[in-house]
């Protein structure tokens, strides 16, 4: 596709809830990172693959949130038992494996928990 | 670990006009990047303008230009000539070259830039 694809677009859960965002990256691109974004806020780092490794998962804020990227392109973020505070709009962004290269977002699921 | 400031919660300019966003971060390394990303209510974030830490020249994108102190350790955005489509929240961001492209962004909260037409 021509830019990183995020979906659902809107997710309402119930408190206690199992959730499941997908992220379709730009095709090539080796890096894909999650951000979580509270409202009136700055995204926060979450997690990042190289492929389909997963390098770095310092940002998961509890362990009810697990990420995965298992053939190295289509990534999925999946919250367990979710509670009021997951509610957030979360980021996906794909880029190439090189400093310099920029970080290309998808438009965001923003989930709402009740 | 790294850390970026932006001070102003919202900021208004006139339609045509000129208006500069803050930005500063604090960080001990000596090689990295820092952008400036605009995000519409679509929640696209969308780069505006990247600045490379080893080049001294400021960078430039039409409209947007940047003034970058590195010693000082600030970030500023300069839009001239705003448009109304320049309406968006604005978030500084910062990257390590340290990792080799598994660095991430480590953002700022956010200006939210209104212009009055």
């Amino acid at each position: 596709g021509a830019g990183v694809s995020q979906s659902p677009r809107y997710k309402v859960a119930k408190r206690g809830q199992d959730v499941a965002l997908r992220c379709d990256p730009i095709s090539g691109h080796v890096s894909l990172f999650w951000y979580q974004q509270a409202l009136g806020q700055g995204p926060e780092f979450l997690t990042y693959f190289q492929n389909e490794a997963q390098l770095d998962k310092s940002g998961l804020p509890s362990d009810r949130f697990f990420a995965e990227r298992p053939e190295g392109s289509v990534s999925t973020l999946k919250i367990q038992r979710t509670q009021q505070e997951d509610s957030a709009v979360y980021l996906c962004a794909s880029s190439l494996n090189q400093a310099n290269s920029p970080l290309h977002f998808g438009n965001g699921t923003r989930l709402t928990v009740t | 670990a790294q850390t970026v400031t932006q001070s102003q919660p919202e900021m208004s300019v006139q339609e045509a006009e000129t208006v500069t966003l803050s930005c500063t971060y604090d960080t001990s390394e000596s090689d990295y990047y820092l952008f400036w990303y605009k995000q519409p209510p679509s929640r696209q974030m969308i780069l505006v303008i990247r600045q490379e830490a080893y080049k001294q020249q400021n960078a430039t994108e039409n409209r947007f230009s940047v003034n970058f102190q590195k010693a000082a350790k600030s970030f500023s955005l300069k839009i001239s000539d705003s448009q109304l489509g320049d309406a968006a929240m604005y978030f500084c961001a910062y990257r390590s070259n340290s990792g080799g492209g598994a660095d991430g962004l480590t953002f700022g909260k956010g200006t939210h830039l209104i212009i009055q037409p």
